[in-house]
C-alpha cells in the first residue's frame, strides 16, 4: 500500500472552509483515496473515497491532483464538531479490500 | 440506532491474565474487522473476517492472540497471557462486502494491563 503523508496538526476558524493536504507520490493506479476522521473518544468514521475524479458528500468534497500524487479533503464550513484526527488513507485492492492502514493523521482543531 | 457495539468498554488485567473482548457488528455486515490502536497513533489492522471465515491476519496478531467468528455474527478477540505491550484501544469495526472501504466502527475496548 502507499505511504501517506499528512501534516501532524492544523488550525481552522469555525465556519471556514477547512482544507487538509495528503500527499500520496506513490500511489499506483489501482489504489484509492479514501479518508476516516476520528473524534476524541470515537471509533474513526468513514468520510469520502475517490480514484481519479473529485468527489462530494454531504460532509466534504474530495479533490485529487490530476497525477494522484496529492489530495486535498475539504469540510466546506468548520464547525467545533468537525475536531478531530483526520486520516488519509491509500489503499489497493479496489473498493471491495477492506483492510485500512492508517497512518498517525492530521489534527484539526476548529476555534470558536 | 444498532451500530457496532463492544464490551466491555474497558478492561483492566494483571500481567499474565487471559483477557476477551466481544463485538457485535451492525446486522447485515459480512465483514468484521478488529484493530488496535495505542495512543497517538492510529489504528493498526489485527484480522478481519468474511462471514465466519477469517481472511486475513497481520504480523501483529501474535500466537497469544486469537479471535473467532462462529456463525458469522458477533466475534470475540482472546489474549492469553497479557503482557504491558498489549495495553492499548481495542477497535471492532464492520462492513457490507462490496463497500468495504466503508467501515463502521465501534468505540472500542480499552486495555490496561498492570
Amino acid at each position: 500500500d502507499a505511504k501517506t503523508t499528512q501534516p501532524p496538526s492544523m488550525d481552522c476558524a469555525e465556519g471556514r472552509a477547512a482544507n487538509l493536504p495528503c500527499n500520496h507520490s506513490t500511489i499506483s493506479g489501482n489504489e484509492y483515496v479514501y479518508w476516516y476522521r476520528q473524534i476524541h473518544s470515537q471509533g474513526p468514521q468513514y468520510i469520502i473515497h475517490g480514484l481519479k475524479n473529485n468527489e462530494t458528500n454531504e460532509m466534504a468534497s474530495l479533490i485529487i491532483t490530476e497525477d494522484r500524487k496529492s489530495s486535498t479533503l475539504i469540510l466546506p464550513h468548520a464547525t467545533l464538531r468537525d475536531t478531530a484526527v483526520y486520516y488519509c488513507i491509500v489503499n489497493a485492492g479496489g473498493t471491495s479490500y477492506g483492510k485500512l492502514t492508517f497512518g498517525q493523521g492530521t489534527i484539526l482543531t476548529v476555534h470558536p | 440506532d444498532t451500530g457496532v457495539s463492544q464490551d466491555p468498554r474497558h478492561k483492566i488485567t494483571k500481567r499474565g491474565q487471559n483477557v476477551t473482548f466481544r463485538c457485535d457488528p451492525i446486522s447485515e455486515h459480512n465483514r468484521l474487522y478488529w484493530y488496535r490502536q495505542t495512543l497517538g497513533q492510529g489504528p493498526e489492522f489485527l484480522t478481519y473476517f468474511q462471514n465466519e471465515a477469517q481472511l486475513e491476519k497481520s504480523r501483529l496478531l501474535s500466537d497469544r492472540f486469537s479471535a473467532e467468528r462462529p456463525k458469522g455474527s458477533f466475534s470475540t478477540l482472546e489474549i492469553q497471557r497479557t503482557e504491558q505491550g498489549d495495553s492499548a484501544m481495542y477497535l471492532c469495526a464492520s462492513s457490507l462486502t462490496g463497500t468495504n472501504y466503508e467501515q463502521y466502527f465501534g468505540p472500542g475496548t480499552r486495555l490496561t494491563v498492570t
